[in-house]
């Protein structure tokens, strides 16, 4: 598909279990980002992949949250011992780069719900 | 701390008038705005952007507004459509090391038949 690609679209887990969250960028997309968005929120940003490396991971809300991207594509995020505050949607989106005239296109996200 | 903030919650409009939609930014330093369209149930969609060196950016029935003087972007729609209902983000970038969206809270946009 032409689009960012997330997975699963939604995933309703018990608290305190892991949950894994998949996103496949644009192919050729060297940026790939994180965000999370709450209901009837903005979007909060998480962590920024150029590549393989994660320059930004500022966002991340607590050292439960872990991110990786692998062969420049394909990036899971990792919720470890998961809480209800973690319930949101969590939306990945890519760039070709991160200069001016090169948009983050974004996903539909994966549904987090936890019981 | 630097935000992005949007001036009114909910915007209703008649189909087929023009709506404008408000944004006011912070971060005097930023130097890329995008507006991003988000349906229910959906991932945000690319509307439109328009880098700080420019004051204003036309596309298909969408025109982006930028103030730097007072730090305000806009978003006009021309003939609104039903299918223009949706909430409406925008974001600013300080592009370079990892450009990373600020996005506000989101408005909501109405069209009345």
């Amino acid at each position: 598909g032409a689009g960012v690609s997330q997975s699963p679209s939604n995933k309703v887990t018990e608290k305190g279990k892991d949950v894994e969250l998949r996103c496949d960028p644009i192919s050729g997309h060297t940026a790939l980002y994180w965000y999370r968005q709450s209901l009837g929120q903005g979007l909060e940003f998480l962590i920024y992949f150029q590549g393989n490396s994660a320059p930004d991971k500022s966002g991340l809300p607590s050292d439960r949250f872990s991110a990786e991207r692998t062969g420049g594509s394909v990036s899971t995020l990792t919720i470890q011992r998961t809480q209800q505050e973690d319930s949101a949607v969590y939306l990945c989106a890519s760039s070709l780069g991160t200069g001016m005239n090169q948009p983050q296109h974004f996903g539909d996200g994966t549904r987090l719900s936890i019981l | 701390g630097e935000s992005v903030g949007l001036h009114l919650p909910t915007l209703s409009v008649q189909e087929g008038d023009n709506s404008i939609i408000n944004c006011a930014y912070s971060n005097s330093a930023s130097d890329y705005f995008i507006w991003y369209k988000q349906e229910s149930g959906k991932g945000p969609q690319f509307i439109i952007d328009i880098r700080s060196n420019m004051d204003k950016r036309q596309g298909q029935r969408v025109t982006v507004l930028l103030n730097k003087t007072v730090k305000h972007l806009s978003l006009q729609i021309a003939a609104t459509q039903p299918g223009d209902s949706a909430v409406y983000f925008c974001a600013e970038i300080l592009t370079g090391a990892n450009s990373k969206l600020t996005f506000g809270k989101g408005i909501t946009l109405s069209v009345r038949p």
